[in-house]
């Protein structure tokens, strides 16, 4: 089955430690993103990749960081300078880079601190 | 910039009653429009998109949506629900030019009452 996979589900994050969420899709899509969900808002853009070895920062990358070195990868990488990483994170890919196109999106890791 | 507002965060509403989710997007340049369901601990899933032509779109699971241009809605609504149906539903845009990002709106959190 095609689709998009993220891990861990839940991860535990602590002061001053940097974690990596992972997102792999076998989709064959070239566009990937990272979304960060908070209770009662609307999903927020951290980073998108348009295609390998390319990404550009979204509405909220700061303490984020990501690298794209194979297609069907796009790993999130929640550094120790963001202070509030408690959040829902969802990775999605589309076929392009366009207004047009679906976006399919992930189950989801979910980022508590201890 | 591109912004969206669904006004309603919680909508109750008992089985096989019809349903209305509303939209309002705000935009300086034309956008397509889209409604995704989000169940609980999972990703984001496309219910419909309005890209160009008849303003009446028809989606999954018995979904359709409206875009009107002149009042800024693209409003979601069912005939009858389900228990299943039990879900968080976003509204989103993008514009047709430019970065071509998705701008989320907060949700609604439709609660189907047996």
């Amino acid at each position: 089955d095609g689709g998009i996979t993220q891990s861990p589900k839940y991860l535990f994050r602590k002061e001053g430690q940097n974690v990596t969420l992972s997102c792999e899709q076998n989709l064959n899509h070239d566009a990937m993103y990272w979304y960060r969900q908070d209770p009662g808002q609307g999903l927020r853009l951290i980073y998108y990749s348009q295609i390998v070895n390319d990404f550009q920062k979204g509405d909220i990358a700061e303490g984020y960081s990501v690298s794209r070195e194979k297609k069907e990868s796009f790993p999130l990488t929640v550094t120790s300078a963001q202070k509030n990483p408690t959040a829902f994170y969802l990775c999605a890919s589309s076929d392009a880079r366009g207004a047009r196109e679906t976006q399919y999106f992930g189950p989801g890791t979910r980022l508590l601190v201890l | 910039a591109q912004s969206v507002t669904q006004l309603d965060s919680q909508v109750p509403v008992f089985e096989e009653a019809p349903v209305e989710l509303r939209c309002n997007y705000s935009s300086s340049v034309s956008v397509y429009l889209f409604w995704y369901v989000q169940y609980p601990n999972q990703g984001l899933q496309l219910l419909l998109k309005y890209l160009s032509g008849s303003t009446l779109v028809k989606g999954i699971n018995g979904f359709e949506a409206e875009f009107n241009k002149s009042q800024t809605s693209f409003h979601l609504r069912k005939p009858s629900v389900h228990i299943s149906d039990t879900a968080e539903y976003f509204c989103a845009v993008s514009a047709l030019t430019g970065a071509n990002n998705l701008f989320f709106g907060t949700g609604t959190r439709l609660t189907v009452i047996p």
